[in-house]
């Protein structure tokens, strides 16, 4: 069965603090995603990364980073969390689209609420 | 980038048939239009995918007509299980080397089952 696991389910930090949320999928695929979800916003890609050690900016990259130092884990970082990064936090994956270019299902973890203080 | 247009709400009863129409203008030839459904405290799932006419399986169709403009997702005798957040999405190509596609959701549709 497909799993994606993100590291903790509520995290609740102080305001500039650094904060590392870890994601993990056992699915071998060359695609992670980190994205954010506000009420009525949706959800927001901030990074994706399509092989280890590759990653590309989101729609709102700023005030975060990332890491894939392993194929299987996507950690996002929050340098110096501020409150407006109070969010739920979604990870997913997916394998690469085909050459006709069908798009994979992403599988999304459970995510991650974030309340910065 | 193509961007899709849901209403925010809807409401039904136990046992109707529910349609969810998305509208994306301006989607690229290579997009497929695809759907999620989302609980709430859980991430979204993959619920259809098409790129053109009808798709069916055991959870859903999706009618997409031929100038691919909007898709509707039915839901055959919704039950109370079926409230949720229902996501519209199109696939985007990035273009550099790698191959992946970037899915752009929007706000979704609440759907709210009521007996």
């Amino acid at each position: 069965d497909v799993k994606v696991t993100q590291s903790s389910r509520y995290l609740v930090k102080r305001t500039g603090e650094k904060v590392f949320l870890e994601c993990v999928q056992d699915m071998d695929h060359e695609n992670m995603f980190w994205y954010r979800q506000d009420p009525g916003l949706g959800l927001r890609l901030i990074y994706f990364s399509y092989d280890v050690k590759m990653k590309e900016k989101g729609d709102i990259p700023e005030g975060y980073s990332v890491s894939r130092e392993k194929k299987e884990r996507f950690s996002l970082i929050l340098e110096s969390a501020s409150t407006n990064q109070t969010s739920m936090y979604l990870c997913a994956s997916n394998s690469s689209p085909t050459p006709t270019g069908i798009t994979d299902t992403q599988y999304f973890g459970p995510g991650t609420r974030l309340t910065v203080l | 980038l193509a961007k899709t247009t849901q209403p925010i709400s809807m409401d039904s009863y136990e046992g109707q048939e529910v349609n969810i129409t998305c509208s994306h203008n301006n989607i690229a030839t290579n997009d497929y239009i695809t759907w999620y459904q989302q609980f709430p405290s859980q991430g979204p799932r993959f619920i259809i995918q098409g790129y053109k006419t009808k798709v069916t399986n055991e959870v859903a169709s999706l009618f997409i007509p031929a100038d691919r403009k909007s898709s509707t997702l039915s839901l055959p005798r919704v039950s109370l299980s079926d409230t949720a957040v229902y996501y519209c999405l199109v696939g985007q190509r990035m273009n550099y080397g790698g191959a992946t596609n970037k899915l752009i959701f929007g706000t979704g549709t609440l759907l709210a089952v009521q007996p």
